[in-house]
C-alpha cells in the first residue's frame, strides 16, 4: 500500500536552531500533503496544507514565518521550524492522501522535536 | 466551525469483551469517515474507513455510520491488551479541501488482561 516516509524521527537541539523535517511519498505522487503537530495527551492539530507548486495554506494561529513549508516535488514536502524555542517541542507528523479525494490519509512515522 | 466530538475516556474493558467507541460530527454534509488507532508516541494508523450508512466489518472491527444522527462508532470484538491505544475519529467535511481531515480528540482505550 501507499507509504509515507518522514525523516528524521527524533531531533534534539539547542534553542535558536532551525530544524528541517522531510516528508516523502514513496510509491505515489502527492500534490497535497498535511503537517500536524501533537502535544502530549492532545489530539492532532493541523498546522498547514502543503501544495505542490504553490504556497502552503496555514491554519489560523500558525505562524507562516515560523513554520516554513516547501513542496518541492510531487513526492517531497519539507517543514522547517525556524529559530526553534522550547515551546516548539512537540511531535510533528505529516500525511498525504492516498488517492481520490475521499480516501484516507497515510501518515508518516512522525518527528519528535525537543528544543533545549 | 466543523467539529468532531469523542468521549475522551479512559474506556476500560476486560480482555475478550466488546469495546464500543463513539463519535459525533457537526457537518451534516460530511461524506467520509475514518477510525485511526494511535499508540503512545507513534503516529496514527488507519483501522477503518466508512462512507455509507450501516455497518462495515473487518475482522474484529466493525464501523457503524448513521448520517441522519451524525454519528459514527467503532466496535472492537474480543478485545486484546494490544488494542490498548487512543482511537481517533476523523471526518472529511464538505466544502473546502476534499482531502482535509478533522479529528476528534480521541478516546483512550485500556484492555485489561
Amino acid at each position: 500500500g501507499a507509504v509515507v516516509s518522514q525523516h528524521p524521527s527524533r531531533v534534539i537541539c539547542k534553542s535558536g536552531t532551525s530544524v528541517k523535517i522531510e516528508c516523502r511519498s514513496l510509491d505515489f505522487q502527492a500534490t497535497t500533503m498535511f503537517w500536524y503537530r501533537q502535544f502530549p495527551k492532545q489530539s492532532l492539530m493541523l498546522m498547514a496544507t502543503s501544495n505542490e507548486g504553490s504556497k502552503a495554506t496555514y491554519e489560523q494561529g500558525v505562524e507562516k514565518d515560523k513554520f516554513l513549508i516547501n513542496h518541492a516535488s510531487l513526492t517531497l514536502s519539507t517543514l522547517t521550524v525556524t529559530s526553534a524555542h522550547p515551546e516548539d517541542s512537540s511531535f510533528y507528523i505529516c500525511s498525504a492522501p492516498g488517492g481520490t479525494t475521499n480516501q484516507p490519509q497515510h501518515f508518516g512515522d512522525g518527528t519528535r522535536l525537543s528544543i533545549l | 466551525q466543523k467539529e468532531v466530538e469523542q468521549n475522551s475516556g479512559p474506556l476500560s474493558v476486560p480482555e475478550g469483551a466488546i469495546a464500543s467507541l463513539n463519535c459525533t460530527y457537526s457537518d451534516r454534509g460530511s461524506q467520509s469517515f475514518f477510525w485511526y488507532r494511535q499508540y503512545s508516541g507513534k503516529s496514527p494508523e488507519l483501522i477503518m474507513s466508512i462512507y455509507s450508512n450501516g455497518d462495515k466489518e473487518d475482522g474484529r472491527f466493525t464501523a457503524q455510520l448513521n448520517k441522519a444522527s451524525q454519528y459514527v462508532s467503532l466496535l472492537i470484538r474480543d478485545s486484546q491488551p494490544s488494542d490498548s491505544a487512543t482511537y481517533l475519529c476523523a471526518v472529511i467535511a464538505s466544502g473546502g479541501s476534499n482531502y482535509k481531515l478533522t479529528f476528534g480528540k480521541g478516546t483512550l482505550l485500556t484492555v485489561n488482561p
